[in-house]
């Protein structure tokens, strides 16, 4: 079945330091992925996505993004993290090969710490 | 603010109603997609619309319909309402259909079923 995974509910982090937002899915062919942040009571934000080309995929607010196919795994990345990172982080896959859905991770509530 | 209008922000109605949330995309997309947002399943892709017409369907139940009218609103009924139902209803609008550019999200309908 596809399926994305974000395997940690939540990651803590010291402002200033690097964070990694996982994420892994099983979905066939060569599909669209995409991250997208949440903040309270607010709709979601688009950060960055893969459709093709270079593997690292640069973003918004400094985020990054690195497509590993043969790990089938697409982890947020950012050098610096912010105190204003703090949200929940989805990671999402659209299945291109026929069904055209899109599929997200239960989501990563994102904490850095001052 | 996305450009992504959703109305009603809020709803509470009861079991066995139903209801119609509307969603105005931002002005020059022509593609309409609806997410549901609840704490037992995450967030579940729903359904899009291209320009009128049905372009991917997701987890959407049968007591559940929407369409996008020429003037590119959309809106999703919910009919039959079960207290699972209780969600955040999230509309989201893109320039063209397949999937490579950025969806931009309203801030939500919160349905509540009592």
């Amino acid at each position: 079945a596809q399926s994305v995974a974000q395997p940690e509910d939540q990651v803590n982090v010291a402002e200033g330091n690097p964070l990694t937002v996982k994420c892994t899915y099983s979905v066939s062919g060569n599909p669209y992925l995409f991250w997208y942040v949440q903040y309270p009571n607010r709709g979601l934000q688009f950060l960055l996505k893969y459709i093709t080309g270079d593997n690292l995929v640069k973003g918004s607010y400094g985020f990054e993004a690195e497509f590993n196919k043969s790990q089938t795994s697409f982890h947020l990345k950012k050098p610096s993290a912010l105190v204003s990172d703090s949200a929940l982080y989805f990671c999402a896959v659209r299945d291109m090969t026929g069904t055209y859905k899109y599929i997200f991770g239960t989501g990563t509530r994102l904490k850095v710490l001052a | 603010d996305s450009g992504v209008t959703q109305t009603p922000k809020h709803l509470i109605t009861a079991t066995g109603q139903r209801v119609t949330l509307r969603c105005s995309p931002r002005s020059g997309d022509l593609s309409v997609y609806w997410y549901q947002q609840s704490l037992d399943q995450g967030l579940q892709f729903l359904i899009q619309y291209y320009n009128g017409e049905e372009r991917a369907k997701g987890n959407i139940l049968e007591r559940f319909s929407a369409q996008q009218f020429p003037d590119l609103h959309s809106e999703l009924n919910l009919s039959s309402l079960e207290l699972g139902d209780s969600a955040l209803y999230f509309c989201a609008s893109s320039v063209d259909g397949g999937g490579k550019n950025i969806q931009y999200f309203g801030a939500g309908t919160r349905l509540s079923v009592l």
